[in-house]
């Protein structure tokens, strides 16, 4: 089947750590986003890459970091630098030029 | 900066009901396009509708469809018929059509309760 995955389901940081999220697609996207959901509000946009070996900085892109080396794959490191990090985190995929964005099923980081 | 707002954090409706949820946003643009995605316990979010600006029919799908005011920046949401696996939060998403980014630019969410 066709999708987004994304691992691990949950993920427990101790301050200090760097962790990184995965994501994967097969649906030949090539456009790929990361969301990060705090509770009570919406998704914010910390990074996004139309193209392998591109990527460019959303909105709260401060103490994240990506690669983009394979078009299916769009991983995401939080460093130590994020200073609130514990939320839930979204990756998302579309066409080039398709209106809509797919998810996956999310990543819930909590630093303890 | 393009802005969206759900001024309901949470709605109620009796199963079999009809119920609509708010949405306006804010922009400048012409050329834009808005979306509804449903999220519900497993948090997956899932697109449940989606309009662009420059069609004045307004979307359904099924049971779901929206009421685009494009002068009053409303995009509302009615959902016939609710079902219990109605049940979830419901994001209302703005996308424009001039930013080469194409992020979605999401509202607060709405939290939609079915009572059975």
């Amino acid at each position: 089947d066709g999708g987004i995955t994304q691992s691990p389901k949950y993920l427990f940081r101790k301050e200090g750590q760097n962790v990184t999220l995965s994501c994967e697609q097969n649906l030949n996207h090539d456009a790929m986003y990361w969301y990060r959901q705090d509770p009570g509000q919406g998704l914010r946009l910390i990074y996004y890459s139309q193209i392998v070996n591109d990527f460019q900085k959303g909105d709260i892109a401060e103490g994240y970091s990506v690669s983009r080396e394979k078009k299916e794959s769009f991983p995401l490191t939080v460093t130590s630098a994020q200073k609130n990090p514990t939320a839930f985190y979204l990756c998302a995929s579309s066409r080039t030029g398709q209106r809509e964005q797919f998810f996956g099923p999310g990543t819930r980081l909590t630093v303890l | 900066a393009q802005t969206v707002t759900q001024s309901q954090p949470e709605m109620s409706v009796q199963e079999a009901e009809t119920v609509t949820l708010s949405c306006t946003y804010d922009t400048s643009e012409s050329d834009y396009y808005l979306f509804w995605y449903k999220q519900p316990p497993s948090r997956q979010m899932i697109l449940v509708i989606r309009q662009e600006a420059y069609k004045q029919q307004n979307a359904t799908e099924n049971r779901f469809s929206v009421n685009f005011q494009k002068a009053a920046k409303s995009f509302s949401l009615k959902i016939s018929d609710s079902q219990l696996g109605d049940a979830a939060m419901y994001f209302c998403a703005y996308r424009s059509g001039m930013d080469s980014s194409y992020k979605l630019i999401f509202g607060s969410g709405t939290r939609l309760l079915v009572r059975p």
